[in-house]
């Protein structure tokens, strides 16, 4: 099974580039990776999912290299309405495509 | 789309009492899900359906929790009898998954908060 490992909390201020990096050693060869984020009192939203190399969308970047051992989440220019959990997780292709959520990271950003 | 729709947004019970919560999924995605978040052990998948057959339980914790799906526009959880340790926030997503790992995301519901008494 896919663990991926990353930060538990990170900090960041208005405007900045915030970039969160997320392990997962194990993953399998047709698995993908996706990142969510979550507000309090709110379900998960998806963000954006890649499988390799660079994936924009309007929201975020997702790097992934070559070995796909690791991925980095890019958001540009954040705010404060940023300040959310953000979760790396594997999508287990051969599951049935579930998604088993790990502990996320906490960002916050200040003024 | 008015997204993934679940029913009741609180819910307060005594213990023994029976708990169904509702869910009802965006239409046309085959995949439905059930998940539990609580602060000690985070967000944990219950069971999964694909195509209204569910696929994966290996995440309900005992058998006092149960779940349908009777229909692609319909899915209950339902715990009996209740207990405190229960209390939780439990999220709903549906995708279009066909069970095949194909990866499009999920759109989770605003999820119910249970708080067993």
């Amino acid at each position: 099974l896919a663990k991926t490992t990353q930060p538990i909390s990170m900090d960041s201020y208005e405007g900045q580039e915030v970039n969160i990096t997320c392990s997962h050693n194990n993953i399998a060869t047709n698995d993908y990776i996706t990142w969510y984020q979550q507000f309090p009192s709110q379900g998960p939203r998806f963000i954006i999912q890649g499988y390799k190399t660079k994936v924009t969308n309007e929201v975020a970047s997702l790097f992934i290299p070559a070995d796909r051992k690791s991925s980095t989440l890019s958001l540009p220019r954040v705010s404060l309405s940023d300040t959310a959990v953000y979760y790396c997780l594997v999508v287990l292709y051969n599951q049935g495509g579930k998604l088993i959520f790990g502990q996320g990271t906490e960002l916050s950003v200040k003024p | 789309d008015a997204g993934v729709i679940q029913s009741p947004r609180h819910e307060v019970t005594e213990m023994g009492q029976e708990v169904t919560l509702r869910c009802k999924p965006i239409s046309g995605h085959n995949s439905l899900f059930w998940y539990r978040q609580t602060m000690m052990r985070g967000l944990e998948l219950l069971i999964y359906f694909n195509n209204n057959v569910p696929i994966d339980d290996s995440g309900m914790p005992e058998d006092r929790f149960s779940a349908k799906m009777p229909n692609a526009s319909f899915s209950t959880l339902k715990i009996q009898p209740s207990e405190p340790r229960d209390s939780a926030v439990y999220f709903c997503a549906s995708s279009t998954g066909s069970g095949t790992g194909t990866p499009y995301g999920y759109t989770f519901g605003s999820g119910t908060r249970l708080t067993v008494v």
